[in-house]
């Protein structure tokens, strides 16, 4: 049975940070793109960051640049996302998910609120 | 940014109808190989998302064959022949032939 599953989230301050991790099982994880897709309350999905199978490959939205990280552990099964400075609008349900050319999975998700 | 317009953005059915949604993009989602990177997504209520179709038309497993995705270049549908009580939630068309990957605003599906 493949199983993401996230943790980290939490309330914060306005600028402050949090570290979110997803650990992977069931899954060659090695082989596997992996992404960040957050969901603000009651709207729809956008996709924050994802890490190519190696990690030597990274992208982020524009929204995300210079104040998100996104590592990998492949000995793990894990990968994580630094999250820094965050905003008021960065508050969502941060997805990890994983792509596969024929699967996709979905973790349960992780709320995220920032607020003072 | 590709933007992704889905029509309608609420759907009520009547179960055992059909029902179809649309997804257009602003950009061509044509990879120089010729396949198309357009998925569909459906969200049930208090649920994840999950993968109902992949490259436009073929069904990921699992997927009831009651779904069918179809499309070319920025034009792309999804349907559903007989729309059942536990196909009610959220549908997002997403694309990943540009970065940022970008999903549709969402079609809301509900039971008349």
């Amino acid at each position: 049975e493949v199983q993401l599953v996230e943790s980290g989230g939490g309330l914060v301050q306005p600028g402050g940070s949090l570290r979110l991790s997803c650990v992977v099982s069931g899954v060659t994880f090695t082989t596997k793109w992996m992404s960040w897709v957050r969901q603000a309350p009651g709207k729809g999905l956008e996709w924050v960051v994802h890490v190519s199978p190696d990690g030597s490959e990274t992208k982020y939205v524009d929204s995300a640049k210079g104040r998100f990280i996104i590592s990998r552990d492949n000995a793990k099964s894990s990968f994580y996302v630094q999250m820094n400075s965050l905003r008021v609008e960065d508050t969502a349900v941060y997805y990890c998910v994983e792509w596969g050319q024929f699967d996709n999975y979905w973790g349960q998700g992780t709320l995220v609120t920032v607020s003072s | 940014d590709v933007v992704m317009t889905q029509s309608p953005l609420s759907l009520p059915v009547t179960l055992g109808q059909p029902a179809s949604i649309s997804c257009r993009s602003s950009q061509s989602l044509v990879y120089t190989d010729g396949n198309i990177f357009l998925h569909w997504f459906q969200q049930r209520p208090g649920q994840s998302p999950r993968r109902l179709i992949y490259q436009v038309s073929n069904r990921d497993s699992g997927v009831p064959d009651r779904f069918s995705g179809s499309g070319s270049g920025t034009d792309f549908t999804l349907k559903i022949s007989r729309v059942e009580a536990e196909d009610v939630g959220v549908y997002y068309c997403m694309q990943y032939r540009h970065w940022p990957h970008t999903f549709g605003q969402g079609t809301k599906l509900e039971i008349k």
